[in-house]
């Protein structure tokens, strides 16, 4: 069966102070991976996604990035932490083919991200 | 463009009740429809996905129907307890193999 992991489950950090956080997944190849953000009584926005090593596409322009360094491991970063980053950060993945779709999608347990 | 609206937003029953979550989407081209539960701090739970071809899925006290034609889903819970209480929500998976969100029922089962 396919595992999805993500770390760390809370971090905080000064303003200013680079970020990686790093979603892998188990059981599956080739999936789709999405990083998504949820701020405080918000609902869920979608950062990046990817649908390859190598391949991010961004959602929405901002602060951070993300990375796709092998086929199950996403990685979101910043350079420099601000205020505005802090949120709940949840990974998830998907199956590429689309009959695999009728599978949905697994969310990951999230990080709490609190920038101070 | 694709719209998930839920409602209520919040719901407060006694525990024992049988309720009712609803959910409608203004694009019945969809690929399926899939309702989550969050629990306050915690990453999203999948409870019931329907396919677009399907009717309703049922799972334990759960059971959620699809009506693409009017654009409604609904999630039927039998026998509410309170660790039932959480966020419930909704997406479908739209045209594009984008999640489009509903803002979610907060609901809360009294002991």
């Amino acid at each position: 069966s396919q595992t999805i992991h993500q770390w760390p489950a809370t971090l905080v950090q000064p303003v200013g102070s680079p970020l990686s956080l790093e979603c892998t997944v188990e059981g599956t190849s080739n999936p789709n991976l999405y990083w998504y953000r949820q701020a405080a009584g918000r609902g869920l926005q979608l950062l990046f996604y990817s649908v390859g090593i190598g391949q991010i596409s961004s959602e929405v322009p901002q602060n951070l990035s993300a990375s796709r360094p092998q086929d199950r491991q996403f990685i979101l970063s910043s350079k420099k932490l601000l205020l505005s980053d802090s949120g709940f950060y949840l990974c998830a993945w998907s199956f590429r083919v689309l009959r695999d779709f009728n599978y949905g999608y697994t969310f990951g347990s999230g990080t709490r991200l609190t920038v101070v | 463009k694709q719209e998930v609206t839920q409602i209520p937003a919040a719901l407060s029953v006694p525990e024992g009740e049988n309720l009712v979550l609803n959910c409608s989407f203004t694009d019945s081209a969809i690929y399926n429809l899939q309702w989550f539960r969050q629990d306050p701090g915690k990453g999203l739970t999948s409870l019931l996905l329907i396919q677009s071809s399907q009717r309703e899925q049922t799972s334990g006290r759960l059971n959620a129907s699809l009506d693409k034609s009017s654009g409604r889903s609904t999630l039927y819970i039998a026998a509410s307890q309170p660790g039932d209480s959480a966020t419930y929500l909704c997406a479908v998976i739209d045209s594009n193999y984008q999640l489009i969100w509903g803002a979610g029922t907060k609901l809360i089962i009294k002991p």
